[in-house]
Parts: structure tokens; sequence; C-alpha cells
């Protein structure tokens, strides 16, 4: 079993729907989580980045963290065509630098 | 530049064959990490420089993969004696000082070993 794991998908949604991403981990040294976007050919880009329990907004997007179910969110509000790429969540935390990531969700907003 | 750059953007080799991948990470960042990804996965961790010194190779999946930064700034990811196993995007990423501060990623080389 992976230390974290998101759902592939895809997921295709109308233009200014709510879209909500998902990944569970099972590490509980994990303090630091971080959703990026990347885009076909690209390299990924960060979104949202918070440590430990809580949310956080920025924009249309907000991060949500529960670390004692292990479930972190990211909910993208009024979705654009421009959201369609595939998301990254990704951790980390103990005596490890690197992060550690699902394996994307690949979403597709229909204009 | 501004961000994380990589080069060259797309490789492709003939099994056997050595290759060299360069990043120059962002000006500043002491941190510096390569990932490899897989078509449909997510990056998975292959070694970390916290300025010259190489202090995690852990993910290297085998002594065929070799990683240096002499000078505290480039990287160079040198892939031996390629196979096909070795297609992949390889990506780097910078972060500044701090303890687990945000990565930032170039945009990867693309390797096919034919």
């Amino acid at each position: 079993q992976k230390e974290v794991e998101q759902d592939p998908g895809p997921l295709s949604v109308p233009e200014g729907a709510i879209v909500s991403l998902n990944c569970t981990y099972s590490n509980s040294a994990f303090q630091y989580f971080m959703w990026y976007r990347q885009y076909s050919r690209k390299g990924p880009e960060l979104l949202m980045y918070t440590y430990s329990s809580g949310n956080k907004e920025d924009g249309r997007f907000t991060a949500q963290v529960d670390k004692s179910s292990k479930y972190i969110s990211l909910f993208i509000r009024d979705s654009q065509p421009s959201d369609s790429a595939t998301y990254l969540c990704a951790m980390s935390g103990g005596s490890a630098r690197q992060l550690t990531f699902g394996s994307g969700t690949q979403l597709t907003v229909l204009p | 530049g501004a961000g994380v750059s990589q080069s060259p953007r797309y490789k492709v080799a003939k099994r056997g064959q050595d290759v060299a991948l360069r990043c120059d990470p962002i000006s500043g960042h002491v941190s510096l990490f390569w990932y490899q990804q897989a078509l449909g996965q997510g990056p998975e961790f292959l070694t970390y420089f916290q300025n010259e010194a190489q202090l995690d190779k852990s993910g290297l999946p085998s002594d065929r993969f070799f990683a240096e930064r002499p000078e505290g700034s480039v990287s160079t990811l040198k892939i031996q004696r390629t196979q096909q196993e070795d297609s992949a995007v390889y990506l780097c990423a910078s972060s500044s000082t701090g303890s687990n501060q945000p990565q930032h990623f170039g945009d990867g080389t693309r390797l096919s070993i034919l």
C-alpha cells in the first residue's frame, strides 16, 4: 500500500462547479501538506502549502487538513476551463525533507 | 531566470548510452531535489542536496544513477548504461533555507530510451 493514496479520476465537471479533490495518507509523521497543479508537459506548480491541521484559503482555492483522519482536501470554487490539469497532493515531515506525492487526479472543466 | 531551469527538455538515447541531465535552481536556494515521474504517476524522490552536500540518495534506483552539485548551485543527474525502464520525466526542485520550505519545480527533462 502506498503512503499517499489519491483517486486518479479522471474527473470531469461543468464550468462554475465546485471541485473536491482528496488524499489519504498513512504516515503520521507528515506535517507539511501541499497541493500542486501540473499542466501537460510542464512541471508541478505549487498551489497551496499548509502546516499541520486546519484550513487555508487563497482566492478560489481552499485546502483542508485533518490529521486525526489522515485526510487532506482541496476545494476549487467557480471552476474554470483553465483549471483543467492534473492535481497532485504532496506531503513531508519527520526526518525526511523530500516530498511524498499522490498519483494525481486528472481534472477537466468543461466550458 | 526566476524559476528552476532544466535542460535538455527532451532527450532520446539508445539503450546502453550514458546521459546527463542539468538543473539550474532558483538563485539562492540551498536545497535541491531530484524526482522521477513515470507516466500517469506522481513524482518519486531520487536524491537531495543541501548546498554541495548530498544528504540523501536513498531514492536512486540503482548504482547507474549518480548526482552531483559540486559548487552548491547547478546540479547534474547522470544515468550510466541506460535501460528502457529509465524512460521517465526527471524533475528538479529547489527550496530556500529552513526546514520543509515549499519546493518549486522545473519543467523536467523527458527521457526516452530506445
